[in-house]
């Protein structure tokens, strides 16, 4: 049965940094690719990130572009997500999701239950 | 960017009625490339179709998913207590490659 389940969330000052992490297991976690999407308290759904199966594909929302960072430890079975400088506007749950694929595809297959981050002075 | 636009906001209905879902696109999208979430409070995500038609791994089959072009339809055909949810559609291949609509609530009337 596939899991992911997603720590490090928290309150955190604009401009301070916060990793999270996404703990995977229930399936190989090396033969697909991860994304993160987030969910802002009350409204829709918007992706942040993906990487591919080994880490050599990464792409970015704009929105996070330049300030957020995947990665991916294979023989840990986790994902990554390095948050910095963030803002106001980054408050929101968020969750990872595993591909259908090794390489970015269609959609989301399974999800985790997120981690909340809330960016307040 | 490809904007999907989803309607109604809301959808007021019985047990065992029929529900009907629409997701509109801002370009025409690739049928294999659109796909239904339901998300209920609290919860995550859950994938319901996917490639607009096919319904994932233990998703009842009262789930239908048609549409092609720009005009997407997620069908609930008899409504059962549990399908009371906020349903998203997702779109893959614009810029940002992955974009959803903004929900649409399913609550009881």
């Amino acid at each position: 049965q596939v899991q992911l389940v997603e720590s490090g969330g928290g309150v955190v000052q604009p401009g301070r940094s916060l990793r999270l992490s996404c703990a995977a297991s229930g399936f190989t976690f090396s033969s697909y690719a991860m994304h993160w999407v987030r969910q802002a308290p009350g409204k829709g759904l918007e992706w942040v990130a993906v990487i591919s199966f080994d880490g050599s594909n990464k792409k970015y929302a704009d929105s996070v572009k330049g300030r957020f960072t995947v990665s991916r430890d294979n023989s840990k079975n986790t994902l990554y997500l390095q948050m910095n400088s963030l803002r106001a506007e980054d408050t929101a749950v968020y969750y990872c999701a595993r591909d259908s694929w090794q390489l970015p595809s269609e959609y989301f297959q399974h999800w985790g239950q997120g981690t909340l981050v809330s960016v307040s002075s | 960017e490809i904007v999907l636009t989803q309607s109604p906001g809301t959808l007021s209905l019985s047990p065992g009625e029929r529900a009907t879902l629409s997701c509109r696109a801002s370009q025409s999208v690739d049928s294999g490339h659109l796909a239904w979430y339901q998300q209920k409070p609290g919860q995550a995500p859950r994938l319901l179709i996917y490639g607009a038609f096919s319904r994932a791994t233990g998703i009842p089959d009262r789930f239908s998913g048609s549409g092609s072009g720009t005009d997407f339809i997620l069908t609930i055909s008899r409504l059962e207590p549990e399908d009371f949810a906020v349903y998203y559609c997702q779109q893959y291949g614009g810029s940002p490659q992955w974009t959803f609509g903004q929900g649409t609530k399913v609550e009881i009337k």
